[in-house]
């Protein structure tokens, strides 16, 4: 079975402080993991995403994530947060078997202080 | 633009009624996802169709239905609507190559009024 686990549901930094947003997952097969975003009243849209390329994954807007399979983990982050990042961030597990099954972890609220 | 429509964007009813919301994939994905998102409960997972067929479920209520046409458009039918369906209704599809992620219509709102 596959899960994923946030282990934040709300994260508040100050504008130009790094951002850590964690997510974990629990797969049977070799996954891919991504990062959506979610800003207010707005559809997601696709942070990174991980290819098994490489484990350090650069997104949009300055994010990145790294994966680390011994930890089971796909945390993301962002050296210096701005305002605009203010939104819900949701972590994916996506597994292939006879069918694509994507599962989202409950999501992180990300705020800003100016 | 994600390449996946919804329609139609806004939906106002009243209580007991029914209403379809329809979703267009992107050209070629075979896999439709429905998602719930509501202030209080966040974002749900209903159902998947794959290439027609139901393939997962999660928290759909007996009066939500759903299905996938040979077209690969799908539907989700909400019916005895109450107070408590008003969310945001969001659409996504994937295609089948592996490390494919799935991509969001921008969702219908559904006030029940």
């Amino acid at each position: 079975a596959q899960s994923v686990t946030q282990l934040d549901s709300h994260v508040s930094v100050s504008e130009g402080t790094p951002v850590l947003l964690r997510c974990n997952y629990s797969s049977s097969y070799s996954p891919s993991l991504f990062w959506y975003v979610q800003h207010p009243n707005k559809g997601l849209q696709l942070l990174l995403k991980y290819t098994s390329a490489a484990t350090l994954v650069k997104g949009i807007n300055g994010f990145e994530a790294e994966f680390k399979k011994s930890e089971t983990s796909f945390h993301l982050t962002k050296p210096s947060a701005h305002m605009s990042d203010a939104a819900e961030y949701f972590c994916v597990v996506s597994v292939k078997t006879s069918y694509d099954k994507v599962i989202f972890g409950p999501g992180t609220s990300l705020s800003v202080i100016p | 633009d994600s390449g996946v429509t919804q329609t139609p964007k806004h939906l106002i009813t009243a209580t007991g009624q029914r209403v379809t919301l329809r979703c267009s994939p992107r050209s070629g994905d075979l896999s439709v996802y429905w998602y719930q998102q509501s202030l209080d409960q966040g974002l749900q997972f209903l159902i998947q169709y794959y290439n027609g067929e139901e393939r997962a479920k999660g928290n759909i209520l007996e009066r939500f239905s759903a299905q996938q046409f040979p077209d690969l458009h799908s539907e989700l039918n909400l019916s005895s609507l109450e107070l408590g369906d008003s969310a945001l209704y969001f659409c996504a599809s994937s295609g089948t190559g592996r490390n494919t992620e799935a991509f969001f219509g921008q969702g219908t709102r559904l006030t029940v009024v």
